[in-house]
């Protein structure tokens, strides 16, 4: 079982639809969760983090925490097309020191 | 921008060779952690440091090898270069150590390794 899991997509959604993205983790002494986009041939950009059960809204996006299902989840409303890209899903650990990586979901806005 | 620069961008390499790649964090802070990109995957955690002193290390062999210096910039050497070592290697840089939770971590531009 992968530490974090994603299902890599691509998702495919229309122009001004809510954009869905799903991570489930292993680790139920996780602490952290974080929510990083990254364009082709670019670094990721964090744009969301969370730490605590339920959901936190920045702008545009919201965030969804739930530690018993260990699950965690990101929703884009009003999709641009500049939201297409890959959406890493990341996860501190109970160790610390380090933050684990999914392998990312393809996001595409079709106009 | 993140205020976290890597150099240099891109670099070829033969197999067999070394390679280091530097890092500077951004301002203020004294975390340093490296990664691995492969292409169609997530990054994977190399190793930390942490004030100077390595704070956790990934499942990489010890041909991967780092330092931190008092300004809290970074090295990464890879020795023995692989061709399976090609890919884009991060650095991200935090405010704080390991024991803080809000460490999220910000990330340089990269540098895309490309070993033949």
């Amino acid at each position: 079982q992968k530490e974090v899991e994603q299902n890599s997509g691509p998702l495919s959604v229309p122009e001004g639809a809510i954009a869905s993205l799903n991570c489930t983790y292993s680790d139920r002494g996780s602490q952290s969760f974080f929510w990083y986009r990254q364009y082709s041939g670019k670094s990721p950009e964090l744009i969301m983090f969370i730490y605590s059960n339920g959901d936190k809204e920045d702008g545009r996006f919201t965030a969804q925490l739930n530690k018993a299902s260990q699950y965690v989840s990101l929703l884009i409303r009003d999709s641009q097309p500049s939201d297409s890209a890959t959406y890493l899903c990341a996860v501190k650990g109970s160790s610390a020191s380090k933050i684990i990586f999914g392998s990312g979901t393809r996001l595409s806005i079709r106009p | 921008e993140t205020g976290v620069t890597q150099s240099p961008t891109h670099l070829i390499k033969t197999r067999g060779q070394q390679v280091t790649l530097r890092c500077s964090s951004q301002s203020g802070h004294n975390t340093v952690s490296w990664y691995q990109q492969a292409l169609g995957q997530g990054p994977q955690f190399i190793f930390q440091y942490y004030r100077e002193e390595e704070n956790g290390r990934g499942n990489f062999p010890p041909r991967f090898s780092g330092l931190q210096f008092p300004n809290y910039s970074s090295e990464l050497n890879v020795n023995a270069l692989e061709l399976d070592d090609s890919a884009l290697y991060l650095c991200a840089s935090s405010p704080a150590g390991a024991a803080d939770r809000d460490t999220e971590a910000f990330f340089g531009q990269g540098t895309r390794l490309t070993v033949v």
